[in-house]
C-alpha cells in the first residue's frame, strides 16, 4: 500500500505570494492533518480535515487555509506569505479521527519563502 | 509556551549504550503520548506510544516509561545502534484527537560507532 506522498517536494517563493500544497493520503484513509515543521518551533498542529470539513485548526493566521476533496486528497495554501513561513510542511493521514487511529506522516514539502 | 518540554535536544551515545530522551507535560487533559522517529528527508513515523494508566510499555530495543503523577515521560533506546541516529519527538495528545496534538522540541540522536 502506498505511503502518504506530498507535492511538491521542495518550493521557493518569494515574499507576498501565495503557495498551494498537495497531499494524497493512504488509500481508504479519511482524516487528513497539517504540521508546520521549524527548528525553532518544531512541530505544530494547523489544522485536520474529515470527509471534506475542517475539524479542528491550529493557532495560525486566517493566511493559512485548507481543503479536502471527496478522494480524501487534500490541499493547503498560504496567501501573502512572510519570511517566517519557510518551514517543513507535513501532511499526515489516519484511518478515522481521534488518538486510536495511527497518523501516517508524508515525506513533507520544504517551502522557502525569500 | 511549550506544553511538552523534552530534553536534550542533541545525544550522543556509543554502539550498544542506553539512550534515554525525558519529556514532561503540564496540561492533565493529555491522554495518549506517542513518540516519533523522523530521519532526514522523511516524515515522523510512529515509534511507541503509551497510555497513562500503564507505567511502561516495551517493544523490542525502545521503552516508554510514564510517571503521571510528575506528569512525565521517557523514552530509553537500549543497545542503540547507528541506525538509531535520527530525530526523536514526544508528542502528547488529548482526548478527542489530535487536533491539539503538542509535540516536544525533538531530540536528535547520533550513535557513534
Amino acid at each position: 500500500k502506498a505511503g502518504v506522498t506530498q507535492t511538491p517536494r521542495y518550493l521557493i517563493k518569494t515574499r507576498g505570494q501565495q503557495v498551494t500544497l498537495s497531499c494524497s493520503p493512504i488509500s481508504g484513509h479519511r482524516s487528513v492533518s497539517w504540521y508546520q515543521q521549524t527548528p525553532g518551533q518544531g512541530l505544530q498542529f494547523l489544522f485536520e480535515y474529515f470527509s471534506e470539513t475542517q475539524r479542528n485548526k491550529g493557532n495560525f493566521p486566517g493566511r493559512f487555509s485548507g481543503r479536502q476533496f471527496s478522494n480524501s486528497r487534500s490541499e493547503m495554501n498560504v496567501s501573502t506569505l512572510e519570511l517566517g513561513d519557510s518551514a517543513l510542511y507535513l501532511c499526515a493521514s489516519s484511518l478515522g479521527q481521534g488518538a486510536a487511529h495511527e497518523q501516517f506522516f508524508g515525506p513533507g514539502t520544504r517551502l522557502t519563502v525569500l | 509556551q511549550q506544553q511538552v518540554k523534552q530534553s536534550p535536544q542533541s545525544l550522543i551515545v556509543q554502539k550498544g549504550g542506553i539512550s534515554i530522551i525525558n519529556c514532561a507535560y503540564e496540561n492533565t487533559a493529555f491522554d495518549y503520548f506517542p513518540w516519533y522517529q523522523q530521519f532526514p528527508g522523511k516524515g515522523p513515523a510512529l515509534l511507541i506510544a503509551i497510555r497513562p494508566d500503564v507505567s511502561e510499555k516495551k517493544e523490542g530495543r525502545f521503552t516508554i516509561s510514564f510517571n503521571k503523577s510528575a506528569k512525565q515521560f521517557s523514552l530509553h533506546i537500549m543497545d542503540s545502534q547507528p541506525g538509531d541516529s535520527a530525530t526523536y519527538f514526544c508528542a502528547a495528545v488529548p482526548s478527542g484527537g489530535y487536533q491539539k496534538v503538542t509535540f516536544g522540541i525533538g531530540t536528535k540522536l547520533q550513535v557513534i560507532p
